[in-house]
């Protein structure tokens, strides 16, 4: 199937400090990629939809300006998480539809804020 | 306002048995409805799906079931293996480029 690429798997940051995750679709194009949040033991949290060439889509309650998408590229969406604080530490997921709208989704990025 | 709900939410199930996880939605706009499979620390995997003109699906041991006037489709695992043991999350999107309305999931362990 379609490979969705996530990097890095995991990242350690001093509070305070900001970190980049990066998305790409290795194989396919995609206008949209959608960015989620995962605690232990439950579903995806769907955070906000990446749009190529405009803005991201946010979800209610999930902050902007602390967590920053950029859509920069057919290939390329990346989450910055800004003034990290130890409660943004998660597992941070993205996907990407592929053709027919098969959705693919990354291996996922682990963010611990020490 | 859980769109799709999930259930069980835990499974054990003997080896070389049949696991059967069930979802039902509400949103008749839904037309896709995939299954994935994580496992701990992992990205969720695109298992096997389903579109509404179809009743059932099989690839290999995982087969849908959807009832499209009962709206509620389900996932078969037969000659469940330990390597199975994972969470399975059934999911449902509405036509065109929208996220995935996911279920809350099912942590299954398949036991020798």
């Amino acid at each position: 199937g379609a490979v969705v690429s996530q990097h890095p798997s995991w990242v350690i940051c001093k509070s305070g400090t900001s970190v980049k995750i990066e998305c790409r679709s290795l194989d396919f194009q995609a206008t949209t990629m959608f960015w989620y949040r995962q605690f232990p033991k439950q579903s995806l949290m769907l955070m906000a939809t990446s749009n190529e060439g405009s803005k991201a889509t946010y979800e209610q309650g999930v902050e902007k300006d602390k967590f920053l998408i950029n859509h920069a590229s057919l290939t390329l969406s990346t989450l910055t998480v800004t003034s990290a604080h130890p409660e943004d530490s998660s597992f941070y997921i993205c996907s990407a539809p592929s053709t027919g709208n098969t959705i693919y989704f990354g291996e996922g990025s682990w963010l611990t804020v020490v | 306002q859980q769109q799709v709900k999930q259930s069980p939410q835990s499974l054990i199930v003997q080896k070389g048995g049949i696991s059967i996880i069930n979802c039902a939605y509400e949103n008749t706009a839904f037309d896709y409805f995939p299954w994935y499979q994580q496992f701990p620390g992992k990205g969720p995997a695109l298992l096997i799906a389903i579109r509404p003109d179809v009743s059932e699906k099989k690839e290999g041991r995982f087969t849908i079931s959807f009832n499209k006037s009962a709206k509620q489709f389900s996932l078969h695992i037969m000659d469940s293996q330990p390597g199975d043991s994972a969470t399975y999350f059934c999911a449902a999107q509405p036509s065109g480029n929208t996220p995935l309305v996911f279920g809350k999931g099912t942590r299954l362990s398949v036991i020798a």
